[in-house]
């Protein structure tokens, strides 16, 4: 069964102070993996997707990469307008798209 | 604007009730599914499709129903046979060749 985990389950920062998430995964056969952000009572929104190990994307302060065993989304000075919670996801090269979410890491950036 | 409409955003539901959850789309996507998402859960899925008039059971189907008659359509009932519907429920719709899912509002459901 696929499994991701992410930590830590809520992080706080100063306003500037770059950090990172991390997102750990067992997957049988990785086809991608995702980063969404979910601001509260919204729907996620989709950031970022990475299909094999080395990859890097970047968008604003947020950059994702990815290993062969989990992922970091860095955030490099942040705002506060990128308090939200951030979701990991991984979909497996099964006959669907079957995809599975982790808990997510809450971001709090204090002005 | 493309995107994917659920309505309505808040719902009440009474003892030994039915109510049906609203997802729409205009992405002219294939593949839609039903989340739901409880406090310090992932999102679990519900149901999903993958093609008009085909649906099959997610993780925790039970208590729930669903039809697939249009492309854009993807409604959900919650059953009386749901003993703990309370939760925030996520419809999605992702395109062919691609897992990238996408994501409506969402519909919280409380119990009256």
């Amino acid at each position: 069964e696929d499994q991701v985990t992410q930590s830590p389950e809520a992080l706080r920062l100063q306003e500037g102070e770059s950090s990172s998430l991390n997102c750990s995964y067992t997957v049988s056969g990785l086809r991608g993996l995702f980063w969404y952000r979910q601001d509260p009572g919204k729907g996620p929104e989709f950031l970022f997707t990475l299909y094999s190990a080395g990859e890097e994307k970047e968008k604003e302060r947020l950059k994702a990469t990815l290993t062969k065993k989990e992922s970091f989304l860095h955030i490099t000075a942040p705002k506060p307008e990128d308090s939200a919670t951030y979701l990991c996801a991984v979909s497996n090269s099964g006959g669907y798209q079957k995809v599975t979410f982790g808990t997510g890491t809450k971001l709090q950036v204090i002005p | 604007d493309g995107g994917i409409t659920q309505s309505p955003k808040y719902l009440f539901r009474k003892e030994g009730q039915n109510v049906t959850l609203s997802c729409e789309q205009n992405l002219n996507h294939d593949a839609m599914y039903w989340y739901r998402q409880d406090p310090g859960q992932g999102l679990r899925l519900i149901y999903y499709s993958q093609i008009v008039n085909d649906f099959q059971k997610g993780d925790i189907a039970e208590g729930y129903s669903v039809s697939r008659e249009k492309k854009e359509s993807f409604p959900l009932t919650v059953t009386s046979a749901q003993k703990n519907p309370t939760a925030f429920y996520l419809c999605a719709s992702s395109g062919a060749g691609t897992d990238i899912q996408y994501f409506g509002a969402g519909t919280r459901l409380s119990v009256l």
